[in-house]
C-alpha cells in the first residue's frame, strides 16, 4: 500500500530546531519529486520545498536559508530539517508525492509544529 | 511567483446544485493547474490533474477544463460529502503556488 506517514511536530520555542520525517512505504522515496507542503491553522496551504529524484532541492524564499530537505534511501524517508523556528512557521507539515513534478496525488496525514514560547 | 486567484472565496449551496469554481493564473500556466479537496481535519486529496484529467476513485460529478490563464472546476449534482474546502495549485513553475481555497457550505 502506497502512504505516508509524518511524525515529529511538537511545541517548539522561537528559534529552536525540529526535524520531521515523513516514513514512505509502497514506493521508493529516491525515485520521486518529493515535496513538503504546510497549512497554517485556518489558512490555506503553502508550498515549502522539493527534492528531485536526481537529490537537488529547492525552497520558498520564506524557509531558504533555514529548513532543509534531505531523504534517507536506506529508510526510505524524507526528512525536513526546520531552524531558526519563527512563530510564522506553525503550521501542519504534509509530505507529498508529485508525479512528474506536477500534481501532488498522494498525501500525508500532517504533523502539527507550533513555534511558540 | 505565479498568483493563482479563485473565486467565490465561499459559496452555500443545496445538494443537487451544480457548482462552478474558478481559479485565474497572474500569467499563463498551459495546462499545468490541478485542483484540490480538502474536508476538515483530513489533507488534501487530488481530483483533477492538469486541468481536465479524471483521477481514479474520483466521482464524475467533477470535472476540470480551461488552459493559459482561467479555469474551472465544475460539480455537477451536488451531494452533501462535497462540502469542503476546494484549492487549485499551478505546477507549471516554481514555487508551486496554490488558490485561496473555495469553501462550500452545504445547505
Amino acid at each position: 500500500e502506497v502512504q505516508l506517514v509524518e511524525s515529529g511536530g511538537g511545541l517548539i520555542q522561537p528559534g529552536g530546531s525540529l526535524r520531521l520525517s515523513c516514513a514512505v512505504s509502497g514506493f521508493t522515496v529516491s525515485s520521486n519529486y518529493m515535496s513538503w507542503v504546510r497549512q497554517a491553522p485556518g489558512k490555506g496551504l503553502e508550498w515549502v520545498s522539493v527534492i528531485y529524484s536526481g537529490g537537488s532541492t529547492l525552497y520558498a524564499d520564506s524557509v531558504k536559508g533555514r529548513f532543509t530537505i534531505s531523504r534517507d534511501n536506506s529508510k526510505n524517508t524524507l526528512y525536513l530539517q526546520m531552524n531558526s523556528l519563527r512563530a510564522e512557521d506553525t503550521a501542519v507539515y504534509y509530505c507529498a508525492r508529485a508525479l512528474g513534478g506536477a500534481a501532488f496525488e498522494i498525501w500525508g496525514q500532517g504533523t502539527m509544529v507550533t513555534v511558540s514560547s | 511567483e505565479i498568483v493563482l486567484t479563485q473565486s467565490p472565496h465561499f459559496q452555500s449551496v443545496t445538494p443537487k446544485e451544480k457548482v462552478i469554481i474558478t481559479c485565474r493564473a497572474s500569467q499563463s500556466i498551459g495546462s499545468s493547474l490541478h485542483w484540490y479537496q480538502q474536508k476538515p481535519d483530513q489533507s488534501p486529496k487530488l481530483l483533477i490533474k492538469y486541468a481536465s484529467q479524471s483521477i481514479s476513485g474520483v466521482p464524475s460529478r467533477f470535472s476540470g477544463s480551461g488552459s493559459g490563464t482561467d479555469f474551472t472546476l465544475t460539480i455537477n449534482s451536488l451531494e452533501g460529502e462535497d462540502a469542503a474546502t476546494y484549492y487549485c495549485h499551478q505546477s507549471s513553475s516554481l514555487p508551486h503556488t496554490f488558490g485561496q481555497g473555495t469553501k462550500l457550505e452545504i445547505k
